[in-house]
């Protein structure tokens, strides 16, 4: 089993639609946890950091379950724009990726 | 502020042949990694540096592959001899001590023929 692990996807979605990625972790001393997305042919780059209190940036949030040890994003109003992959990392001293989940959202 | 580079961008090479990847990370970061990507395999975290020490080199794949970090402001990947897996996007990624969050360069995309 991986250390972190993410919804297969491909996720294809219209414009305007709500969707949620959830990622699992195995490692119970995770103390960091981040969501990043990453554009075909790019570098990952940081898309927000997950709180045990849950975090909300415009239309993305961002939820840590401890005890069940997953992560969720959740995007509101999906746009064009929004077309990446998103990666899960759960760090324990040392970051660990998930393979990431494909969104495509259409017109 | 300029944020991690990488050179070379591309690099096409072939069977055999020794190959350098360089990274400069953002200044004052205290911890470099590099990762390796590959549709069949994903990121995966071949070595990673604090203070220009490796602690922790458990993903480089075989003898052939090597890194340094000579000075807080330079570090190299070497594989010699290269070998067509090796074909893939090579990242360089630097954090600061207080915090997880990484920051990635551009990458160096190596085909190995």
């Amino acid at each position: 089993r991986k250390e972190v692990e993410q919804d297969p996807g491909p996720f294809n979605v219209p414009e305007g639609a709500t969707v949620a990625f959830n990622c699992t972790y195995s490692n119970s001393a995770s103390q960091s946890f981040f969501w990043y997305r990453q554009d075909c042919r790019k570098e990952p780059k940081l898309l927000m950091s997950v709180y045990s209190s849950g975090n909300e940036d415009g239309r993305f949030t961002a939820q840590l379950n401890r005890a069940s040890q997953y992560i969720s994003l959740l995007i509101r109003d999906s746009k064009l724009s929004d077309s990446a992959t998103y990666l899960c990392v759960v760090s324990a001293g040392k970051s660990t990726f998930g393979d990431g989940t494909t969104l495509t959202v259409k017109p | 502020d300029a944020g991690v580079i990488q050179s070379p961008r591309h690099e096409v090479t072939e069977m055999g042949q020794e190959v350098t990847l360089r990274c400069k990370p953002i200044s004052g970061h205290d911890y470099l990694f590099w990762y390796r990507q590959t549709m069949m395999r994903g990121l995966e975290l071949l070595i990673y540096f604090n203070n220009n020490v490796p602690i922790d080199d458990s993903g480089m794949p075989e003898d052939r592959f090597s890194a340094k970090m000579p000075n807080a402001s330079f570090s190299t990947l070497k594989i010699q001899p290269s070998e067509p897996r090796d074909s893939a996007v090579y990242f360089c990624a630097s954090n600061g001590a207080s915090t997880d969050t990484q920051y990635f360069g551009p990458g160096t995309r190596l085909t190995v023929l």
